[in-house]
């Protein structure tokens, strides 16, 4: 199973560029998240999805935009990326909400984003 | 709001030691759930161990175990044995009644041969 993949693996943007983060899960998730990790700061939820057409602000929405139009499919947008935004992108997905262990969270490998 | 708080941003053990990580949380809810994620020099998040707000029992899984301390709020990470391989950060993390997932800043764990 390939689990959560993100595409593209690197990317170097110019100031004021946009670009498109694509996430897709094989498992048949309802839920999927965007986080952005930076140094020293943990893991920081930029939005999720908790099933297809639905989307929802996490803690740091702003600058960002998100589309779920298919189930597998969860694909994060830079409409004019600015050097602030320059960190690791995760992608996770899971069965559902609600505490119970078949709703642990699946990570992809990460996308590494250079604004300069 | 929840919080994470891990006070340790790094620590180190000798291969086959003991090591334990600390966390500490806070949260208004009662139906909640703990974890603990690794993260190795590949970047990929690995579900290491987690644990139900309601169950009373420390979690296990092999070598990594947990200490809640309900009452204190206290979710530390025990790992036994230390290995090469179990050099990472580690993050600890909550989710309540929403769908969020808040992390703590993590801990770089260096295990010494």
């Amino acid at each position: 199973n390939a689990g959560v993949t993100q595409t593209p693996k690197f990317r170097v943007l110019k100031t004021g560029q946009s670009m498109t983060l694509l996430c897709a899960q094989d498992m048949n998730h309802e839920y999927m998240y965007w986080y952005r990790q930076d140094p020293g700061m943990g893991l920081r939820l930029i939005h999720y999805s908790v099933g297809e057409g639905t989307t929802a602000k996490g803690e740091v929405p702003d600058g960002y935009n998100v589309s779920r139009l298919k189930k597998q499919n969860f694909l994060l947008g830079l409409e004019s990326a600015a050097p602030s935004q320059t960190s690791v992108y995760f992608c996770a997905s899971s069965y559902g909400g609600g505490n119970t262990a078949k709703n642990i969270q699946y990570f992809g490998a990460g996308t590494r984003l250079s604004v300069l | 709001a929840q919080t994470v708080t891990q006070s340790q941003p790094e620590m180190s053990v000798q291969e086959a030691e003991t090591v334990t990580l600390s966390c500490t949380y806070d949260t208004s809810e009662s139906d909640y759930y703990l974890f603990w994620y690794k993260q190795p020099p590949s970047r990929q998040m690995i579900l290491v161990i987690r644990q139900e707000a309601y169950k009373q029992q420390n979690a296990t899984e092999n070598r990594f175990s947990v200490n809640f301390q309900k009452a204190a709020k206290s979710f530390s990470l025990k790992i036994s044995d230390s290995q090469l391989g179990d050099a990472a950060m580690y993050f600890c993390g909550i989710r309540g009644g929403s769908e969020k997932l808040v992390f703590g800043k993590g801990t770089k764990l260096t295990v010494n041969p």
